[in-house]
Parts: structure tokens; C-alpha cells; sequence
């Protein structure tokens, strides 16, 4: 079965600079999550979409920017990356509907700012 | 606001041995999801079990089960015949009822499986 694709899976970045994620979530899933998981910490939640509009936001910096593409695939954009952004980004992704709406979670994108 | 508590930073089991990890919650909502994350060394987060907060019954997959206790907001996970490949950090976790809602996570319980 299909599942969340994130890219890259790793990533190395100097301080000040800029990085891009990306999302593909699951064919028909409608709605994407993004949480980050800092060094032996709990992920915490980042933003989320639902069909292309932001549904909910968390403790997202002000230097982080999404968003969610007509084929649904999200890209969350990082500008003036500090040292405490390195971590362990996931992507999850649900369909809207009657049921529990689990959130299948992709592998991460692991973060190194030096 | 929701929270999660998972008391246990670290334990260990004998291999084929049953574990019990503890997590409490705290919500004041009366319709919500309740799950149980593995997170291996990969660092990929898998989903183990899930509780819905209506359903009475505890629920179960194979050797992994929960003891829901939804006056004491409660929700454990037991580990049957642990296995080596169980050695991961677990993670409790809330989702409220409305159907988009983020995950909320406990700060995880890692477990060592001792051969």
C-alpha cells in the first residue's frame, strides 16, 4: 500500500539559511500534519491543512512558512535556520470521513543545521 | 488544554516476559481517540493500538492490549510475550474527536528487552 512520502530524508544546513520540505501524503488523503521531533523530545505539532487551507497551527515559528499544493502535497519552508531546528521532521496524512481519520505518519526528514 | 503523562521514562523486560507501560491523560472533552505509538531506532513513528474514548471495551492486537480506565483517565499498554524487535521508545498519545484535530504526545516511555 501507498504510503506518506517525505523528501529529502535528510538534509544538512549552515545557520541563516533556508530549507524546503516536502509532503506527498497518501493518494486521496485530503488532509496533511506536520510535527517535529526535536532530540529526545515528543513530536509536537507544527500545522496542519485541510483541501489546501491551513486547519490548525501549533508552536510553529514565525521563520517557518506551509502550505498545502492543488495535488495536495505540502511543502513547509524554513528561512534563517538556527541551530535548535535541527530535528526530525514528520509529515502525516488522514482523509476526512465518518471514522477515526488516523493519521499515517511518513518517515521524517532529518535536520542537521551546523 | 490536553495533556499527556507518561511517568515511566525508561523500562526494561525479559524477553517473552509481559511489560506494562502507564500513561494519564487529562481532558475535559467527553469524545476523543486515544493511541499508543512505537518508535524504533528508524525513528518511524507506527501506530500500535487505538482506543475510542466511547467504546468500553478495551481494545487489542495480538499480543499488545490496553487497560483503558476512562474515570481515572488511564490508558496503559501491555506488552505480551515480549520480543526482542519490541525494544523501541512508545509513545501514549490524544487526538481530540473533532476529526482534524493535531496529536498530542507523551514524553515517552523507552523499552529495553533484555535476551
Amino acid at each position: 500500500a501507498a504510503g506518506v512520502i517525505q523528501s529529502p530524508r535528510h538534509l544538512i544546513k549552515e545557520k541563516r539559511e533556508t530549507a524546503t520540505l516536502k509532503c506527498y501524503p497518501i493518494p486521496r488523503h485530503d488532509t496533511v500534519y506536520w510535527y517535529q521531533q526535536g532530540p529526545g523530545q515528543d513530536p509536537q505539532f507544527l500545522i496542519s491543512f485541510y483541501e489546501k487551507m491551513q486547519s490548525d497551527k501549533g508552536s510553529i515559528p514565525d521563520r517557518f512558512s506551509a502550505q498545502q499544493f492543488s495535488d495536495y502535497h505540502s511543502e513547509l519552508n524554513m528561512s534563517s535556520l538556527e541551530l535548535g531546528d535541527s530535528a526530525l521532521y514528520f509529515c502525516a496524512s488522514s482523509i476526512r470521513g465518518p471514522s477515526t481519520n488516523e493519521q499515517f505518519f511518513g518517515p521524517g526528514t532529518r535536520l542537521t543545521v551546523l | 488544554a490536553q495533556t499527556v503523562t507518561q511517568s515511566q521514562p525508561e523500562m526494561s523486560v525479559q524477553e517473552a516476559e509481559t511489560v506494562t507501560l502507564s500513561c494519564t491523560y487529562d481532558t475535559s472533552e467527553s469524545d476523543y481517540y486515544l493511541f499508543w505509538y512505537k518508535q524504533p531506532p528508524s525513528r518511524q513513528m507506527i501506530l500500535v493500538i487505538r482506543q475510542e474514548a466511547y467504546k468500553q471495551q478495551n481494545a487489542t492486537e495480538n499480543r499488545f492490549s490496553v487497560n483503558f480506565q476512562k474515570a481515572a483517565k488511564s490508558f496503559s499498554l501491555k506488552i505480551s510475550d515480549s520480543q526482542l524487535g519490541d525494544a523501541a521508545m512508545y509513545f501514549c498519545a490524544y487526538r481530540s474527536g473533532n476529526r482534524d484535530d493535531k496529536i498530542i504526545f507523551g514524553k515517552g516511555t523507552r523499552l529495553h528487552i533484555l535476551p
